[in-house]
């Protein structure tokens, strides 16, 4: 199944540079979403962006900046990043918000280390 | 606050059942979701309950009961590939998914 698909897999960076992890998705849905996973928490959702434009932001740091230019592609930019960052960024899409019986499908995440 | 309780960690044995167990304290309810996390993969979705009851699906079954605020993932005929996480996920009033931390699922010969 290759419905979401996340690059790069795994990333390692310092906390001077600037990586930017990329998500597609080819199911045709017009919502999508960046969560955080770090080890044994829940997961943290970032932002969500509906038909392209952005919906909610949950206090996230500036140095995570998103971008959507279109319904299929979902960009998290990232700079001077902390080792707290450190933790697996899943990518997810929907058909709509938020509707009851609405499911997320994910990709597989970028598993991103910060030295 | 919104919480979503379940176990860390359960360990089983192939063949065997197992039943994990969620309780949430969420402002509303419009429904609750399981899903499965294998190591380095993809959540992927198995069940969704709104109304109060067993639904089932294969080996697998998911209960609700919205009175106790409780649900509960049940695996049937265990096999060595049920090995995963499993996630339980509430939407609340707001429609926005609160995600409980997972519980680690290990299935021995």
């Amino acid at each position: 199944e290759t419905g979401v698909t996340q690059t790069p897999r795994h990333l390692v960076m310092g906390m001077t540079n600037k990586k930017s992890l990329k998500c597609e998705q080819h199911l045709g849905h017009n919502a999508m979403y960046w969560y955080k996973q770090s080890a044994k928490k829940p997961l943290e959702l970032m932002f969500v962006y509906n038909f392209k434009e952005q919906t909610e932001n949950n206090s996230v740091p500036s140095r995570f900046s998103p971008e959507c230019p279109n319904s299929s592609h979902l960009f998290l930019h990232l700079h001077t990043l902390q080792p707290e960052d450190s933790a697996l960024y899943l990518c997810a899409s929907s058909q709509g918000q938020g509707g009851g019986a609405e499911t997320q499908y994910f990709g597989p995440g970028t598993r991103l280390l910060v030295l | 606050g919104q919480n979503i309780d379940q176990p860390t960690e359960m360990t089983a044995t192939e063949g065997a059942i197992v039943q994990i167990n969620c309780t949430y304290q969420t402002s509303g309810f419009n429904g609750l979701f399981w899903y499965q996390q294998h190591a380095g993969e993809a959540p992927t979705f198995l069940s969704y309950n709104v109304l109060d009851g067993l639904e089932e699906k294969g080996r697998f079954s998911s209960f609700l009961s919205r009175s106790k605020g409780y649900s509960y993932l049940l695996l049937k005929e265990l096999q060595m590939k049920d090995s995963a996480s499993y996630l339980c996920a509430v939407r609340d009033s707001n429609y926005q998914l609160i995600w409980g931390a997972g519980t680690k699922l290990i299935i021995k010969p």
